[in-house]
């Protein structure tokens, strides 16, 4: 169970693209996606909050018209990087809680499998 | 800025040999320390969450136990298997709103 679909996996594509990565969640509802961006050799850092039906909360320093996330239903969360550029390349992940767990802070986030971004 | 340490940053074993890491953070403002286990090419899989001063956490040969006050976690792996080899990040809640703040993981290596 918990299972967090990720989609794309690898996306090549040039300065000015923009890239929509999905993440769903399969057989459970999550009000609550995570966005994490992961740069090599760094640690994975927080982007944005995303809940279902709601504006999503950005981390500070991350640009909410650069990276548009839109949470329109309990299974899907999809992050939208626009006018993509080379310092955009990086590994982008989503994790989501089980809606119905409540609001403590000890339950385990569900991932999705990452995607891997290069911008030419 | 809080600031998640893990140590050894990679480690080396045979197989069925015993190891463990650490995972350290700052001590105030704690509300949980969750271990995860990430290979290559899958998602991160959540082992524990800890929330308790003392707490220790067993599944499987994978153990973790947990101090607040001095602000540290350990991660044991007992007789480590080839399948054990992967990533075990730890990461930090240190409020009640569920975000998490990572160490950069130790990476194992198990040598049949």
């Amino acid at each position: 169970g918990a299972v967090v679909s990720q989609h794309p996996s690898w996306v090549i594509c040039k300065s000015g693209t923009s890239v929509k990565i999905e993440c769903r969640s399969l057989d459970f509802q999550a009000t609550t996606m995570f966005w994490y961006r992961q740069f090599p050799k760094q640690s994975l850092m927080l982007m944005a909050t995303s809940n279902e039906g709601s504006k999503a909360t950005y981390e500070q320093g991350v640009e909410k018209d650069k990276f548009l996330i839109n949470h329109a239903s309990l299974t899907l969360s999809t992050l939208t990087v626009t006018s993509a550029h080379p310092e955009d390349s990086s590994f982008y992940i989503c994790s989501a809680f089980i809606w119905g767990e409540g609001w403590a802070s000890n339950q385990p986030q569900h991932f999705g499998d990452g995607t891997r971004l290069s911008i030419l | 800025i809080l600031n998640v340490e893990q140590s050894p940053q990679s480690l080396h074993v045979q197989e069925g040999d015993s190891t463990n890491f650490t995972c350290s953070f700052p001590s105030s403002n704690f509300y949980a320390l969750h271990w995860y286990r990430w290979e290559t090419a899958k998602s991160p899989e959540a082992l524990f969450v800890m929330t308790l001063n003392g707490d220790e956490k067993k599944k499987g040969r994978i153990s973790a136990t947990l101090n607040t006050k001095e602000g540290y976690s350990y991660l044991y792996i007992k007789g480590s298997q080839p399948e054990d080899s992967a990533t075990y990040l730890c990461a930090l809640n240190a409020g009640n709103n569920r975000k998490l703040i990572w160490g950069l993981g130790t990476s194992l290596a198990v040598n049949p």
